[in-house]
């Protein structure tokens, strides 16, 4: 079965600076796409980013990048220019990629980021 | 956009009732919906995944007679819990993916939906 860490519970950044929140995952598939959602106090689950395990270049929006390390099974979220209405919790997730396979997402415990004034 | 919306946000009920949440895909088809758990500061638990015009496929520890799932059309999925009891007191959030899309298309959640049992 596939699992999903976060090893911070809980991050600070000052406005404007930037941060990073980390994940791990454990799998033995090849094929599977990875995910940063934010809910914020609304607790609305919003995607951040995804990443499909195939492709090898980061990616990006706006704001927001991830660093993919596949062999390292890792997949960190940089939040760049950081901004109030970031504050939120984030929480990766994975998906398998199979045919066949689960349509599910298993999460990470999530990482409650605040942003200082 | 996409948009789920589940309803309603908010219930409270006495220990012993059963309460049904809904979750609709307004804009799109869904053949099939997820719903989730999630209890106070934790993370998202996959409770089970609603098929349209079958059975629901339950997570391991998830008790089938106790949160009864129907996915009668192609835009709804309720939930039910039965015989509520103040344990069963979380956040319930349900998920779609829009049918027309590929298998990797994205999930859009609804914004959930707050059970106290009292």
């Amino acid at each position: 079965a596939q699992t999903v860490t976060q090893s911070q519970p809980e991050m600070s950044v000052q406005e404007a600076e930037t941060v990073t929140l980390s994940c791990t995952y454990d799998t033995s598939e090849s094929d599977y796409y990875l995910f940063w959602y934010k809910q914020p106090p609304s607790r609305q689950m919003i995607l951040v980013i995804r990443q499909e395990a195939y492709k090898q270049q980061n990616a990006t929006e706006n704001r927001f990048s991830v660093n993919f390390q596949k062999a390292a099974k890792s997949f960190s979220l940089k939040i760049s220019d950081s901004q109030l209405g970031d504050a939120a919790m984030y929480f990766c997730a994975y998906r398998s990629d199979r045919t066949g396979g689960s349509e599910k997402l298993v999460f990470g415990k999530g990482t409650k980021l605040t942003v200082n004034p | 956009g996409a948009v789920v919306s589940q309803h309603p946000s908010r219930v409270i009920c006495k220990s012993g009732t059963s309460v049904k949440i809904e979750c609709r895909s307004l804009d799109f088809q869904a053949t099939t919906m997820f719903w989730y758990r999630q209890f106070p500061k934790q993370s998202l638990m996959l409770m089970a995944t609603s098929n349209e015009g079958s059975k629901a496929t339950y997570e391991q520890g998830v008790e089938k007679d106790k949160f009864l799932i129907n996915h009668a059309s192609l835009t709804l999925s309720t939930l039910t819990v039965t015989s509520a009891h103040p344990e069963d007191s979380s956040f319930y959030i349900c998920s779609a993916r829009d049918g027309r899309g590929t298998y990797n298309s994205p999930l859009h959640f609804g914004n959930g939906t707050r059970l106290t049992v009292t």
